[in-house]
């Protein structure tokens, strides 16, 4: 399967945990963006890379949210000292660049904060 | 702020009928539009862009059409069937021409046997 990935699907952490989520783009794909999606809504933006550069965090919350892709392939995503307010679905999606078409998504990753 | 505006009444049709699924956008006109379908538990599937400069895309039984002047884009879904149920997403291209995306709440479609 050639598709995107994300480890783990489900995840639950007590309020104050730290979490980390990961995603395997596409092989070859140089942008990868992760999104974050609440109920009955559509994705938001969170951040985005170029290979390995972080080009825009703007859609991060909060400063406890740390994106990082240091070999410009698999991509991590922390969460630390968690409040219930994170939990949501988690997607990342990668695609080839410039000129900028479909965006492949993998299946996300459910955070519950209890 | 760009805001995309998809209806949020579930649309119910009944299988065989033509489905329309609207997405309105304010401020800025956007290079192109997208749209993905969404299963319950999955990530968003592409289904098809269509850019500034044209009127209308068609895919087999998907057809998209874009306004810039009314700033809105249809999409269309003849022939519907069971299987197409799900919940439909309009997205955006942001500016900074850097593939991020805006997306609408999404709509969600079923078709009735």
């Amino acid at each position: 399967g050639a598709g995107v990935s994300q480890s783990p699907r489900y995840k639950v952490a007590k309020r104050g945990q730290d979490v980390a989520l990961r995603c395997d783009p596409i092989s070859g794909h140089v942008s990868l963006f992760w999104y974050q999606q609440a109920l009955g809504q559509g994705p938001e933006f969170l951040t985005y890379f170029q290979n390995e550069a972080q080009l825009d965090k703007s859609g991060l919350p909060s400063d406890r949210f740390f994106a990082e892709r240091p070999e410009g392939s698999v991509s991590t995503l922390k969460i630390q000292r968690t409040q219930q307010e994170d939990s949501a679905v988690y997607l990342c999606a990668s695609c080839e660049g410039e000129p900028y078409n479909e965006q492949f998504f993998g299946p996300g990753t459910r955070l519950t904060v209890l | 702020s760009q805001k995309i505006e998809q209806n949020s009444e579930a649309l119910n049709i009944q299988e065989g009928k033509t489905a329309t699924l609207t997405c309105n956008y304010t401020n800025y006109s956007p290079a192109y539009l997208q749209w993905y379908r969404q299963d319950p538990g999955r990530g968003p599937v592409f289904l098809l862009l269509i850019r500034e400069n044209e009127k209308e895309k068609r895919k087999e039984r998907l057809k998209v059409t874009f306004d810039t002047t009314l700033k809105q884009s249809l999409f269309h879904i003849t022939a519907s069937q069971p299987a197409d149920s799900a919940t439909y997403l309009c997205a955006l291209d942001a500016p900074g021409n850097t593939g991020k995306l805006i997306f609408g709440q999404g709509t969600t479609l079923q078709v009735k046997p």
